[in-house]
Protein backbone atom coordinates (compact mmCIF):
# COMPACT_ATOMS: atom_id res chain seq x y z
CA UNK A 1 0.00 0.00 0.00
CA UNK A 2 1.13 3.70 -0.69
CA UNK A 3 1.18 5.53 2.46
CA UNK A 4 0.73 9.64 2.19
CA UNK A 5 2.40 11.77 4.46
CA UNK A 6 1.43 15.59 4.92
CA UNK A 7 3.07 17.80 6.98
CA UNK A 8 2.46 20.49 8.84
CA UNK A 9 -0.75 18.56 9.92
CA UNK A 10 -2.13 22.13 11.17
CA UNK A 11 -0.85 26.19 10.63
CA UNK A 12 -1.45 29.82 11.39
CA UNK A 13 -0.83 32.39 8.85
CA UNK A 14 -2.20 35.84 8.34
CA UNK A 15 -4.26 37.32 5.85
CA UNK A 16 -1.75 37.92 2.49
CA UNK A 17 0.93 35.07 3.57
CA UNK A 18 2.03 32.50 1.16
CA UNK A 19 1.35 29.07 2.79
CA UNK A 20 3.23 25.44 1.61
CA UNK A 21 2.23 21.86 2.14
CA UNK A 22 4.10 19.10 1.84
CA UNK A 23 2.96 16.11 0.96
CA UNK A 24 5.36 12.29 0.74
CA UNK A 25 4.76 9.56 -1.57
CA UNK A 26 6.32 5.93 0.35
CA UNK A 27 6.57 5.10 -2.91
CA UNK A 28 7.01 7.08 -6.63
CA UNK A 29 3.37 7.77 -7.61
CA UNK A 30 4.74 10.50 -11.17
CA UNK A 31 1.81 12.91 -11.07
CA UNK A 32 -0.98 11.27 -9.68
CA UNK A 33 -1.63 13.20 -7.45
CA UNK A 34 -4.56 15.75 -6.07
CA UNK A 35 -5.16 18.41 -3.88
CA UNK A 36 -8.88 18.61 -2.02
CA UNK A 37 -9.93 21.43 0.57
CA UNK A 38 -12.50 20.78 2.87
CA UNK A 39 -14.17 23.72 4.71
CA UNK A 40 -16.16 22.52 8.21
CA UNK A 41 -19.02 20.75 7.61
CA UNK A 42 -18.51 20.62 4.09
CA UNK A 43 -17.87 17.87 1.87
CA UNK A 44 -14.44 17.97 0.14
CA UNK A 45 -13.57 19.65 -3.33
CA UNK A 46 -11.02 18.79 -5.47
CA UNK A 47 -8.73 21.88 -6.33
CA UNK A 48 -5.55 20.66 -7.94
CA UNK A 49 -5.06 17.54 -9.78
CA UNK A 50 -2.28 15.58 -11.51
CA UNK A 51 -0.13 17.38 -9.05
CA UNK A 52 -0.33 20.74 -10.99
CA UNK A 53 -3.44 21.28 -12.77
CA UNK A 54 -5.55 23.82 -11.08
CA UNK A 55 -9.74 22.42 -11.46
CA UNK A 56 -11.99 25.16 -13.42
CA UNK A 57 -13.33 27.84 -11.14
CA UNK A 58 -10.53 27.34 -8.29
CA UNK A 59 -9.02 30.50 -7.99
CA UNK A 60 -5.24 31.05 -9.25
CA UNK A 61 -3.47 31.66 -6.00
CA UNK A 62 -4.09 28.13 -5.54
CA UNK A 63 -1.17 26.00 -6.93
CA UNK A 64 0.18 22.74 -6.95
CA UNK A 65 4.05 20.97 -7.82
CA UNK A 66 6.08 18.12 -7.52
CA UNK A 67 6.18 14.90 -9.01
CA UNK A 68 8.06 10.98 -8.04
CA UNK A 69 7.19 11.07 -4.28
CA UNK A 70 7.50 15.09 -3.64
CA UNK A 71 4.57 17.53 -3.16
CA UNK A 72 3.68 21.05 -2.70
CA UNK A 73 0.97 22.73 -2.36
CA UNK A 74 0.84 26.69 -2.02
CA UNK A 75 -1.91 29.60 -1.29
CA UNK A 76 0.03 32.20 -3.00
CA UNK A 77 -1.82 34.89 -0.83
CA UNK A 78 -4.11 33.51 2.28
CA UNK A 79 -7.64 34.87 2.31
CA UNK A 80 -10.44 34.74 5.03
CA UNK A 81 -12.16 32.05 2.83
CA UNK A 82 -9.37 29.47 2.47
CA UNK A 83 -9.73 28.40 6.07
CA UNK A 84 -9.70 24.62 5.74
CA UNK A 85 -8.36 21.36 6.11
CA UNK A 86 -6.61 20.34 2.97
CA UNK A 87 -5.44 16.77 2.08
CA UNK A 88 -3.53 15.53 -0.65
CA UNK A 89 -4.42 12.24 -2.38
CA UNK A 90 -2.29 9.45 -4.64
CA UNK A 91 -4.24 7.33 -7.35
CA UNK A 92 -0.87 5.23 -9.10
CA UNK A 93 -2.35 2.37 -6.28
CA UNK A 94 -6.50 2.84 -6.03
CA UNK A 95 -6.40 5.39 -3.50
CA UNK A 96 -4.92 6.97 -0.36
CA UNK A 97 -5.50 10.38 1.36
CA UNK A 98 -2.92 12.39 3.55
CA UNK A 99 -3.85 13.16 7.41
CA UNK A 100 -4.66 16.37 5.93
CA UNK A 101 -3.60 20.12 7.26
CA UNK A 102 -5.40 22.46 9.08
CA UNK A 103 -5.02 26.31 7.90
CA UNK A 104 -6.14 28.65 10.19
CA UNK A 105 -5.70 32.37 9.93
CA UNK A 106 -3.12 34.29 12.39
CA UNK B 1 -25.24 19.79 -12.60
CA UNK B 2 -24.17 16.91 -11.07
CA UNK B 3 -26.06 16.31 -8.11
CA UNK B 4 -25.15 12.95 -5.62
CA UNK B 5 -27.56 12.11 -2.67
CA UNK B 6 -26.33 9.87 0.04
CA UNK B 7 -29.35 8.11 1.79
CA UNK B 8 -29.92 4.89 4.23
CA UNK B 9 -27.31 6.68 7.50
CA UNK B 10 -28.02 6.08 10.75
CA UNK B 11 -27.62 3.91 13.76
CA UNK B 12 -26.77 0.59 14.30
CA UNK B 13 -25.62 -1.45 16.87
CA UNK B 14 -22.47 -3.67 16.60
CA UNK B 15 -22.82 -6.43 14.73
CA UNK B 16 -25.72 -5.00 12.04
CA UNK B 17 -26.13 -3.93 9.02
CA UNK B 18 -26.48 -1.02 6.56
CA UNK B 19 -27.00 -0.05 2.95
CA UNK B 20 -26.42 3.03 1.81
CA UNK B 21 -27.55 4.19 -1.50
CA UNK B 22 -26.09 7.30 -3.86
CA UNK B 23 -28.60 8.81 -5.86
CA UNK B 24 -26.61 10.48 -9.28
CA UNK B 25 -27.63 12.94 -11.53
CA UNK B 26 -26.72 14.92 -13.53
CA UNK B 27 -23.77 12.95 -15.56
CA UNK B 28 -23.78 9.52 -17.81
CA UNK B 29 -23.86 7.83 -14.09
CA UNK B 30 -22.40 4.35 -16.35
CA UNK B 31 -19.27 6.10 -17.55
CA UNK B 32 -17.35 6.64 -14.24
CA UNK B 33 -16.45 5.03 -11.50
CA UNK B 34 -17.83 5.90 -8.31
CA UNK B 35 -16.41 5.78 -4.72
CA UNK B 36 -16.98 6.09 -1.11
CA UNK B 37 -14.96 7.79 0.96
CA UNK B 38 -15.77 8.02 5.21
CA UNK B 39 -15.00 10.67 7.82
CA UNK B 40 -14.68 9.35 11.82
CA UNK B 41 -15.81 12.07 13.69
CA UNK B 42 -12.71 14.67 13.63
CA UNK B 43 -10.74 12.42 11.80
CA UNK B 44 -9.34 12.24 8.07
CA UNK B 45 -10.23 11.17 4.63
CA UNK B 46 -10.18 7.78 4.52
CA UNK B 47 -11.21 5.85 0.96
CA UNK B 48 -13.61 2.91 1.21
CA UNK B 49 -14.20 1.36 -2.38
CA UNK B 50 -14.46 2.00 -5.89
CA UNK B 51 -16.10 0.17 -8.53
CA UNK B 52 -15.40 0.85 -12.24
CA UNK B 53 -17.67 2.63 -14.37
CA UNK B 54 -19.36 0.07 -16.93
CA UNK B 55 -18.53 -3.31 -15.01
CA UNK B 56 -18.08 -4.43 -11.55
CA UNK B 57 -14.83 -4.67 -11.29
CA UNK B 58 -14.58 -3.23 -7.33
CA UNK B 59 -11.96 -2.62 -4.90
CA UNK B 60 -11.95 -2.16 -1.20
CA UNK B 61 -9.94 -0.83 1.57
CA UNK B 62 -8.38 -3.21 3.69
CA UNK B 63 -9.96 -2.31 6.94
CA UNK B 64 -13.52 -3.16 5.29
CA UNK B 65 -12.27 -5.91 3.02
CA UNK B 66 -15.11 -8.87 3.52
CA UNK B 67 -17.23 -6.66 5.62
CA UNK B 68 -18.65 -4.13 2.83
CA UNK B 69 -19.76 -4.89 -0.44
CA UNK B 70 -19.98 -2.22 -3.26
CA UNK B 71 -22.19 -2.13 -6.37
CA UNK B 72 -24.50 0.37 -8.47
CA UNK B 73 -27.08 -0.33 -10.86
CA UNK B 74 -26.57 1.94 -14.06
CA UNK B 75 -30.36 1.49 -14.72
CA UNK B 76 -31.34 3.45 -12.18
CA UNK B 77 -27.92 5.78 -11.50
CA UNK B 78 -27.65 4.50 -8.16
CA UNK B 79 -24.16 3.46 -5.77
CA UNK B 80 -24.66 1.47 -3.11
CA UNK B 81 -22.54 -0.17 -0.01
CA UNK B 82 -23.45 -2.76 1.76
CA UNK B 83 -22.43 -2.81 5.35
CA UNK B 84 -22.30 -6.10 7.60
CA UNK B 85 -20.36 -6.47 10.44
CA UNK B 86 -20.35 -3.31 11.65
CA UNK B 87 -17.55 -2.04 14.52
CA UNK B 88 -17.43 0.78 16.56
CA UNK B 89 -14.58 2.05 14.29
CA UNK B 90 -16.92 2.21 11.43
CA UNK B 91 -18.64 4.89 12.91
CA UNK B 92 -17.97 8.39 10.62
CA UNK B 93 -19.34 10.21 7.38
CA UNK B 94 -19.65 8.46 4.38
CA UNK B 95 -19.40 10.53 0.97
CA UNK B 96 -20.47 9.63 -2.32
CA UNK B 97 -17.98 10.89 -5.05
CA UNK B 98 -18.06 10.38 -8.71
CA UNK B 99 -14.68 9.94 -10.70
CA UNK B 100 -13.51 11.84 -13.50
CA UNK B 101 -12.44 8.91 -15.07
CA UNK B 102 -13.68 5.15 -15.60
CA UNK B 103 -11.26 4.01 -13.01
CA UNK B 104 -10.58 5.17 -9.58
CA UNK B 105 -8.37 8.18 -9.38
CA UNK B 106 -9.90 11.85 -9.53
CA UNK B 107 -12.66 12.77 -7.11
CA UNK B 108 -14.39 15.76 -8.95
CA UNK B 109 -17.85 15.91 -7.61
CA UNK B 110 -18.91 14.57 -4.21
CA UNK B 111 -22.09 14.53 -1.98
CA UNK B 112 -22.95 15.58 1.06
CA UNK B 113 -22.43 12.42 2.92
CA UNK B 114 -24.84 10.42 5.45
CA UNK B 115 -23.48 10.04 9.09
CA UNK B 116 -23.06 5.92 10.56
CA UNK B 117 -23.17 5.78 13.84
CA UNK B 118 -22.07 2.08 15.53
CA UNK B 119 -23.00 1.94 18.86
CA UNK B 120 -24.62 -0.35 21.61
Amino acid sequence: DIQMTQSPSSLSASVGDRVTIACQASQDISNFLNWYQQKPGKAPKLLIYDASNLETGVPSRFSGSGSGTDFTFTISSLQPEDIATYYCQQYDNLLTFGGGTKVEIK
Amino acid sequence: DVQLVESGGGLVQPGGSLRLSCAASGFTFSSFAMNWVRQAPGKGLEWVSSIIGSDDDTHYADSVKGRFTISRDNSKNTLYLQMNSLRAEDTAIYYCAKDRWVVPATLDYWGQGTLVTVSS
